[in-house]
């Protein structure tokens, strides 16, 4: 069965540092793989996907992950942290190939952003 | 803007009153869902639609129904809501490409 983990349910940085929220995934296929982010209050807003192409994804608001196979992981990441980023992110993994199939979700990481 | 709605946005409700929640969408997309949001748990797959009156069940499927009898509209129905069911609820929709999904609002019900 495919699951997603995501590590550490909370991270604080400082505004400008860099921002690193960790994803695992299990899934016995290539798997699709996505971003989401949660604004309080507000629906889930995709941030970005990998569909087996580039292993690295570029998505809004300067985010981009980067897929490894090897690691079995798809990691989030900003340069830069800026206020605006503090929310809630959760990954999400979709088996290919699989029309309908729902998105299995990790449990989320809220980010905090410090001045 | 995937064009979905979900109405109520906010609803409480006495234990064992049935309650139903729509999802309307206006871009005719087959592939509808209802996942429910607790903290600590993530997003979590009640039921889903893959086309009018195709519907199947998800990881948490007890104590729901759905219905879908037209394109547009997904509705999620408690028969008897207990205070378990005291969630945030958010519709999806599955987007033409790769899988991903769009979702809508929510609707945060409480139970007492």
């Amino acid at each position: 069965a495919q699951s997603v983990t995501q590590l550490g349910s909370h991270v604080s940085v400082s505004e400008g540092a860099l921002v690193l929220l960790r994803c695992n995934y299990s899934s016995s296929v290539p798997p699709y793989l996505f971003w989401y982010v949660q604004y309080p209050n507000q629906g889930l807003q995709l941030l970005l996907k990998y569909t087996s192409a580039a292993t690295l994804v570029k998505g809004i608001n300067g985010f981009e992950a980067e897929f490894k196979k090897s690691e079995t992981s798809f990691h989030l990441t900003k340069p830069s942290a800026h206020m605006s980023d503090a929310a809630e992110y959760f990954c999400a993994v979709s088996e290919s190939g699989q029309a309908g199939t729902a998105l299995i979700f990790g449990k989320g990481t809220t980010l905090s952003v410090s001045s | 803007d995937a064009g979905i709605t979900q109405s109520p946005r906010h609803k409480v409700t006495e234990t064992g009153t049935p309650v139903t929640l729509r999802c309307h969408q206006t871009e005719n997309h087959r592939y509808m869902y209802w996942y429910r949001q607790d903290p600590g748990h993530g997003l979590r797959l009640i039921h889903y639609s893959y086309g009018v009156k195709d519907t199947d069940k998800g990881e948490v499927s007890d104590g729901y129904s759905v219905s879908r009898s037209k394109t547009e509209d997904f509705l999620l129905t408690l028969e008897s809501a207990t205070s378990s069911q005291t969630s945030v609820y958010f519709c999806a929709i599955r987007g033409l490409s790769s899988y991903e999904q769009y979702f809508g609002p929510g609707t945060r019900l409480t139970v007492t």
